[in-house]
């Protein structure tokens, strides 16, 4: 079995500054992704970020990184130079062999102006 | 052009009726799946397709039926509706069976049960 664990329930940062939202996970498998959804109030599901398990490099894409930890098996996101836009739900997931994709409850996000 | 279409978006009926939900994608993807979002925003597979045969069929009632016409359209039946049905429905897709983390989600159809 796979698990997520996303413990923090909500952030708030202010705009312009950097946060980091914190993912754990549990698997038996050696090949494995990991991802960040964003889910704004519209709920249009979006992928933000992916990082493949047997890469070393943490991935990257504009103003969000991760900071992948496969020992401690955590994989959290760094979003930098917050937006107003970045305001939103962000689930951490899993997926691997059994191609089952498992999430994470989720964080709610606010960007303080 | 919507990638992932959901219809309806809202659905609002009684206890004890029978729904569906349709979904259509126009990637040419060969994997469709239906996630439930519970008023937590706990999101959790129900179903898996590739190329219209079923792969994942998590602990679900058997109430919920999936059906796959063809590998652009999947289906959601839901028979004897129960309050406890109340959930945000996503569909997605995905070009192989193992790119769920890449699939391309629909809007979602809120469907709540009265």
């Amino acid at each position: 079995a796979q698990t997520v664990t996303q413990s923090q329930p909500e952030m708030s940062v202010q705009e312009a500054e950097t946060v980091t939202l914190s993912c754990t996970y549990d698997t038996s498998e050696s090949d494995y992704y990991l991802f960040w959804y964003k889910q704004p109030p519209s709920r249009q599901m979006i992928l933000v970020i992916r990082q493949e398990a047997y890469k070393q490099q943490n991935a990257t894409e504009n103003r969000f990184s991760v900071n992948f930890q496969k020992a401690a098996k955590s994989f959290s996101l760094k979003i930098s130079d917050s937006q107003l836009g970045d305001a939103a739900m962000y689930f951490c997931a899993l997926t691997g062999a059994n191609s089952k994709l498992t999430f994470g409850k989720g964080i709610t996000l606010s960007v303080r102006p | 052009d919507t990638a992932v279409s959901q219809t309806p978006k809202y659905l609002v009926t009684q206890m004890g009726n029978d729904k569906s939900i349709k979904c259509e994608q126009n990637l040419g993807h060969d994997t469709m799946y239906w996630y439930k979002q519970d008023s937590k925003k706990f999101l959790k597979i129900m179903f898996s397709y590739n190329n219209k045969e079923l792969i994942i069929n998590e602990t679900v009632p058997n109430r919920f039926s999936p059906k796959s016409p063809d590998k652009a359209h999947l289906n959601l039946h839901i028979n004897s509706l129960e309050l406890g049905d109340s959930a945000v429905y996503f569909c997605a897709s995905s070009q192989y069976l193992g790119q769920a983390g890449e699939a391309f989600f629909g809007q979602g159809t809120r469907l709540t049960v009265v």
